[in-house]
């Protein structure tokens, strides 16, 4: 199993350029979600998913929108960078039932200039 | 909403020595309970979890928690700090019951381990 895996691992963007961040697992989760991390602030849920074409927004879902058109991949698009969208970005997965213990992807850098 | 507070966002300690990272919740209805670990440049891993049963946890590389549900605590230890120690650690709670995402996380604590 690859687990979750995210595309790019960096990206540098400039202010108003679209772009998306990409992320899959392999696992069969059903919910997957998106964070972002940044320093003193722990990770800040953006949005996320409970199953295919179902979403919602988390803590942070301003300049962001996300899909879930299967199980394995859930990308996320930034609509016009700014530099307050300058983070580090994680994908996470888990089951709907269980532990819920959640599998992060290795994250993807982000510089907007 | 859940809240989960980590004091001390940096905390250092000697090789050797106790490590003590502290994590309290919110939730009068104890959730269930985890620790992750990000070592630099890399995503976050599980260290341990609390669902059920046993209230003293244990993780992978000799760390272990322990449930105190009077005080809703959920403290981190480690007996002996090794340098490969030397990382961010994210106490996480999920809230019982719910279909959205009802995960937290507290802001992290980084340590430094001296040698």
């Amino acid at each position: 199993n690859a687990g979750v895996t995210q595309t790019p691992k960096f990206q540098v963007l400039k202010t108003g350029q679209s772009m998306t961040l990409q992320c899959a697992q392999d696992m069969n989760h059903e919910y997957m979600s998106w964070y972002r991390q940044d320093p003193g602030m722990g990770l800040r849920l953006i949005h996320y998913s409970v199953g295919a074409g179902i979403t919602d927004q988390g803590e942070v879902p301003n300049g962001y929108n996300v899909s879930r058109s299967t199980t394995e991949d859930f990308p996320l698009r930034l609509l016009s960078a700014a530099p307050s969208q300058t983070s580090v970005y994680f994908c996470a997965s888990s089951y709907r039932q269980g532990t819920y213990e959640q599998y992060f992807g290795p994250g993807t850098r982000l510089t907007v200039t | 909403a859940q809240s989960v507070t980590q004091l001390g966002s940096h905390v250092s300690v000697s090789e050797g020595a106790l490590v003590l990272l502290r994590c309290n919740y919110s939730s009068s209805v104890p959730p269930y309970l985890f620790w992750y670990v990000q070592y630099p440049n890399q995503g976050l891993q599980l260290l341990l979890k609390y669902t059920t049963g046993a209230t003293l946890v244990k993780g992978i590389n000799g760390f272990e928690a322990e449930f105190k549900k009077s005080e809703t605590s959920f403290h981190l230890t480690k007996p002996s700090a090794h340098m490969s120690d030397a990382a961010e650690y994210f106490c996480a709670v999920r809230e019982m019951g719910g279909t959205g995402n009802q995960f937290y996380f507290g802001t992290g604590t980084s340590l430094t381990v001296i040698p």
